[in-house]
């Protein structure tokens, strides 16, 4: 099955920095990348997801990057915010499955 | 656009007691609908997969007569913790998805459920 790795588990950064989150999956056959949002207490919000037919995709001030051979992806937030600290779930799944294989979350923490 | 609603919110209940969780896609037909615990500064646990008319289909570990999983229709299903005690105690999340595997799921509020 597919096994999804997720890094780092904690990440601190100040405000207006950058942050990357970085997952790999060991299914090549994963074709679908989302990643979600989850405050305390809250569900978790998708906010963004790319396919393996695209190598990157951008909203705003968040970018998500897919390097198939490597069979890793990454979440990057630019110009961070307060309202950007959560813990923050990548995923791959495949057409042909049912399930989403998630990572193990990572929390970041934006520092006013 | 795909919205996942989930009640109740909050449960408190005394240990030995049964407790119904329901998840309805408001604006969409879910095909497929899932059950997840999270633990406290955890990642989401899937408990069980569930597409409308058919058997759940429960991750090894998890009691299926334990946590009774019911898809009756393409917008509803419910998760039924029987006999609950204190290590039921936690967040249960659903969530819905429209389509295949390579669709995005749709998360409902989820459930803290306290057994006491």
């Amino acid at each position: 099955g597919e096994n999804v790795e997720q890094h780092p588990s904690t990440l601190s950064v100040q405000e207006g920095d950058s942050a990357v989150i970085k997952c790999t999956y060991s299914d090549s056959a994963s074709n679908y990348f989302p990643w979600y949002k989850q405050e305390l207490g809250k569900r978790p919000q998708l906010i963004i997801d790319i396919r393996s037919n695209v190598g990157e995709k951008k909203d705003q001030r968040i970018a998500v990057t897919l390097n198939k051979t490597a069979k890793h992806f990454s979440l990057h937030i630019t110009e961070t915010q307060p309202e950007d600290s959560a813990v923050y779930f990548c995923a791959a799944s495949k057409a042909t499955g049912n399930q989403f294989y998630f990572g193990t979350g990572t929390s970041l923490t934006v520092i006013p | 656009g795909a919205v996942v609603s989930q009640h109740p919110s909050r449960v408190i209940c005394k240990s030995g007691t049964s407790v119904k969780i329901e998840c309805r896609s408001l604006d969409f037909q879910a095909t497929t609908m899932f059950w997840y615990r999270q633990f406290p500064k955890k990642s989401l646990m899937l408990m069980a997969t569930s597409n409308e008319g058919s058997k759940a289909t429960y991750e090894q570990g998890v009691e299926k007569d334990k946590f009774l999983i019911n898809h009756a229709s393409l917008t509803l299903s419910t998760l039924t913790v029987t006999s609950a005690h204190p290590e039921d105690s936690s967040f249960y999340i659903c969530s819905a998805r429209e389509g295949l595997g390579n669709q995005p799921q749709h998360f409902g509020d989820g459930t803290r459920l306290s057994i006491l």
